[in-house]
């Protein structure tokens, strides 16, 4: 079983601050995704990741892939209350048909104003 | 482009009891995938479908749950009997077959045993 590992679990800060987020894994993926999932609904894609060592910018956050595609992490710079969420890392293993993820715990982001 | 659908929104049961949930995909997707969400942790994929054929189902609790896709369309997650532990969100997700990976959600079906 492919196990992902984030951390930290919980974080809560000011706005104007930054943060970075770390997903781990003793597991290779294929590609690795991140979603933001907010109270009562369902996880939404914010990037996905695939090759070693990538690094990716959305706005003010920024997604890197480790070199060995185990571990990956999520920068957000000077956050902004909308940012509070739960940010879920997932790993695939394989593609097309047979494509399914695992996700990590999450990291319960709140930014307060 | 509609999203995934999913009913109920929430379901309060006594443990024992039974309960179903339904799920219809984005039109086109033929993959369909369940997930436990259990409070504090990420999805666990349950059961995964590509149209009406079961791909994966080795993390599904087989003595008390059961799913269903027989159109290859919408699919439905049934539990009996329900137990504490089954406490969750249940959230189905499509992605087409081809293409690029991604999944798309649905709100979730918010489940309580008590």
């Amino acid at each position: 079983t492919q196990l992902l590992e984030q951390s930290p679990q919980f974080l809560s800060i000011q706005e104007g601050e930054n943060l970075t987020v770390y997903c781990n894994s003793s597991s290779v993926f294929s590609s690795l995704q991140w979603y933001r999932q907010e109270p009562g609904e369902g996880p939404v894609l914010l990037v996905t990741v695939v090759t070693g060592g990538e690094v990716k910018k959305l706005k003010r956050l920024t997604f890197q892939f480790g070199d060995a595609r185990k571990d990956s992490s999520l920068h957000i710079t000077a956050a902004q209350p909308g940012d509070t969420g739960l940010y879920l890392c997932a790993g695939a293993a394989s593609g097309g048909s047979n494509y399914k993820l695992t996700f990590g715990k999450g990291t319960l982001l709140t930014v307060n104003p | 482009e509609a999203g995934v659908a999913q009913s109920p929104r929430y379901k309060i049961i006594e443990k024992r009891q039974s309960v179903a949930f339904w799920c219809n995909p984005i039109s086109g997707h033929a993959t369909l995938y369940w997930y436990q969400q259990i409070l504090g942790q990420g999805p666990k994929l349950l059961i995964q479908f590509q149209n009406n054929g079961v791909v994966d189902d080795s993390q599904l609790p087989k003595d008390r749950f059961s799913a269903e896709r027989l159109k290859g369309v919408d699919s439905t997650l049934k539990i009996q009997p329900a137990k504490l532990e089954d406490s969750a969100v249940y959230l189905c997700a499509s992605k087409h077959s081809s293409g690029a990976n991604v999944l798309t959600f649905g709100a979730g079906s918010r489940l309580t045993v008590l």
